[in-house]
């Protein structure tokens, strides 16, 4: 199968500050990549769609300026946490597609102190 | 937006048990996939089956559609401890990349 690298895989940040969350296709090129929300015990929350060389597109309630998108190649994504709050603590997982099929990270537990 | 409902939302079985967890969808789909996410990690995608399949095998997994009653079903033969996992269903419109996972059905193995 696709592998897809997400770092880091846990991040601790103070109130107020941004956090960078990379997600890579390594072995593939991903037009297309998704951001997800997963709280605990639930199922995953789609935020956005990422595609390469264009802005990407928020579902419904996503608050594009607290969630910044960056598809700047076919290999990576990266999602920027802008001044994190403690509601914002929660598990990001990120996805390439490979049409139909999905590859995933391996998440990263994001912490608001 | 979830499309999915699994259920049960939780099994717990004896190792060697058979475990089957359901899936039901709204609309029509592509395709339908299953996933399982180990606790604290990403998604592992296990098996795709198409709008035009019944069914398909990979090792012990055994994945049934029924496009007519909207469902799904995943059979986990003869499970072991490793299986301990939570597993999601995942349906894909036509023409579309978007996957819309099920809430999931969380399934512990005991040794």
């Amino acid at each position: 199968g696709a592998v897809v690298s997400q770092h880091p895989s846990w991040v601790i940040c103070k109130s107020g500050t941004s956090v960078k969350i990379e997600c890579r296709s390594l072995d593939f090129q991903a037009t297309t990549m998704f951001w997800y929300r997963q709280f605990p015990k639930q199922s995953l929350m789609l935020m956005a769609t990422s595609n390469e060389g264009s802005k990407a597109t928020y579902e419904q309630g996503v608050e594009k300026d607290k969630f910044l998108i960056n598809h700047a190649s076919l290999t990576l994504s990266t999602l920027t946490v802008t001044s994190a709050h403690p509601e914002d603590s929660s598990f990001y997982i990120c996805s390439a597609s490979r049409f139909p099929e999905a590859f995933f990270g391996q998440g990263t537990r994001l912490t608001v102190v | 937006s979830q499309q999915g409902e699994e259920d049960p939302q939780a099994l717990s079985i004896q190792e060697g048990e058979n475990a089957t967890m359901n899936c039901s969808y709204k609309t029509s789909i592509n395709n339908l996939q299953w996933y399982r996410q180990n606790s604290g990690r990403g998604l592992v995608h296990l098996i795709l089956i198409r709008s035009n399949e019944r069914e398909k095998h990979s090792g012990r997994l055994r994945v049934t559609l029924d496009t007519s009653k909207k469902s799904s079903s995943l059979l986990i033969t003869a499970s072991r401890a490793a299986d301990t996992a939570s597993y999601f269903c995942a349906t894909q419109l036509i023409n579309d990349y978007k996957l819309s996972f099920g809430a999931g059905t969380t399934v512990t193995v005991r040794a």
